[in-house]
């Protein structure tokens, strides 16, 4: 039990476009569910959290404006990079908990994201 | 401020033991997690501390000390799939994650 899906797993667009990115709990709803972006070589960095129904919770430096989250229902989350650029090219992992007493992250594959 | 220290990277041996520190300083404590990464991959949940000692999952074990804040990770018969980096967190008291930088764990022949 627990999987996270992400789709795509890998996108290319060019700058100045915008790209989706959907997160699914599968099998469990998803109280909280997190974005996290990587890049090569370094450790996960929370961009937001976002709770069901209510508006995403961005870290300190994350354009909300660029970085748009929705969380309509307990299994889906999407994120959304507008007027995407180079420097947004990175790995993309979401994950999701089931809330009450588990604090635990079950985490999607990721997203490749590369903007040409 | 918060800090997760870890060692950047170490090599062991196949069939070997490691044990892979960190140390953490943060606002409240409810629990550690130990993740592993492989390279271009997400994170898969390995163990989960909250009280102090040891816990053992077949090859591997995670230890806690909450008055030293100190967690190992500790990988037994080394095999070469367990080439991957291994991420401590811990979880402070408004229940956010916060991250290590993760220890890169190299396994030679």
């Amino acid at each position: 039990g627990a999987v996270v899906s992400q789709h795509p797993s890998w996108v290319i667009c060019k700058s100045g476009t915008s790209v989706k990115i959907e997160c699914r709990s599968l099998d469990f709803q998803a109280t909280t569910m997190f974005w996290y972006r990587q890049f090569p070589k370094q450790s996960l960095m929370l961009m937001a959290t976002s709770n069901e129904g209510s508006k995403a919770t961005y870290e300190q430096g994350v354009e909300k404006d660029k970085f748009l989250i929705n969380h309509a229902s307990l299994t889906l989350s999407t994120l959304t990079v507008t007027s995407a650029h180079p420097e947004d090219s990175s790995f993309y992992i979401c994950s999701a908990r089931v809330g009450g007493d588990s604090y635990e992250q079950y985490f999607g594959p990721g997203t490749r994201l590369t903007v040409t | 401020g918060q800090n997760i220290d870890q060692p950047t990277e170490m090599t062991a041996t196949e069939g070997a033991i490691v044990q892979i520190n960190c140390t953490y300083q943060t606002s409240g404590f409810n629990g550690l997690f130990w993740y592993q990464q492989h390279a271009g991959e997400a994170p898969t949940f390995l163990s989960y501390n909250v009280l102090d000692g040891l816990e053992e999952k077949g090859r591997f074990s995670s230890f806690l000390s909450r008055s030293k804040g100190y967690s190992y990770l500790l990988l037994k018969e080394l095999q070469m799939k367990d080439s991957a980096s291994y991420l401590c967190a811990v979880l402070d008291s408004n229940y956010q994650l916060i991250w290590g930088a993760g220890t890169k764990l190299i396994i030679k022949p």
